[in-house]
């Protein structure tokens, strides 16, 4: 079936670092990709998607590219600060369901001042 | 614009006990969703209500009962709790875009089961 694998956590950068969160994903059909963020002691909240192959979702710094040949959607931002500290979540649709997501199990982000 | 409430926060129960977790939103949204989030599994669809009126089962059904009471509300009921079921619950909504669709979570219940 559907899945999705994310790199273990935590991850821990010192600020103005370089992040990448890898996702990589099984899947029938297109589905669409998306990153999803949960800060301490809330729900979580969309961050960025990509709905087809090769397009780049965008938000906050954050960028996602969905790749189709290697079947992965990594997260990565450039300088990234204390305030993005988070637990970050790759999801996709399932493949009969467009508003039902597969999940991964998250990677919580620790940045230090 | 308080989106999408749960209560309580936290609860602690005692196997076999019965309780209600509460869900409510306010953005019109036809969808809702009830997942339960474990440590190293992400999250997991319980049941979900794509319109008033319908519910489905998802992924972890087994030992969980919603009520979609309106568009607005979708409880989920433990009628007799099990340490299994301890776990983070969220709630959620949904909204179709132009190309996929955005769910919207509450806070979350964190619940104990002793």
């Amino acid at each position: 079936g559907d899945s999705v694998t994310q790199m273990e956590g935590p991850v821990t950068l010192s600020e103005e670092a370089f992040l990448t969160i890898n996702c990589t994903y099984t899947a029938t059909g297109y589905p669409s990709l998306f990153w999803y963020v949960q800060y301490p002691g809330e729900g979580l909240q969309l961050l960025l998607k990509a709905t087809k192959a090769d397009d780049k979702g965008s938000n906050k710094g954050f960028e996602a590219t969905y790749r189709k040949e290697t079947t992965s959607f990594h997260l990565e931002k450039g300088s990234v600060q204390v305030s993005d500290s988070a637990v970050y979540f790759c999801a996709l649709t399932r493949g009969d369901s467009n508003y039902q997501l597969i999940w991964g199990a998250g990677t919580k982000l620790i940045i230090k001042p | 614009n308080a989106g999408v409430t749960q209560t309580p926060k936290f609860q602690v129960l005692k196997t076999g006990q019965s309780m209600t977790l509460q869900c409510a939103q306010d953005m019109n949204h036809n969808s809702m969703y009830w997942y339960r989030q474990d440590p190293g599994m992400g999250l997991r669809l319980i049941y979900y209500s794509a319109s008033e009126g319908t519910t489905d089962k998802g992924e972890v059904p087994n030992g969980y009962n919603v009520s979609r009471l309106n568009k607005r509300e979708f409880s989920l009921r433990l009628e007799s709790a099990a340490p299994s079921q301890t776990s983070v619950y969220f709630c959620a909504s949904s909204v179709q875009r132009e190309a996929y669709n955005e769910q919207f979570f509450g806070p979350g219940t964190r619940l104990t089961v002793l």
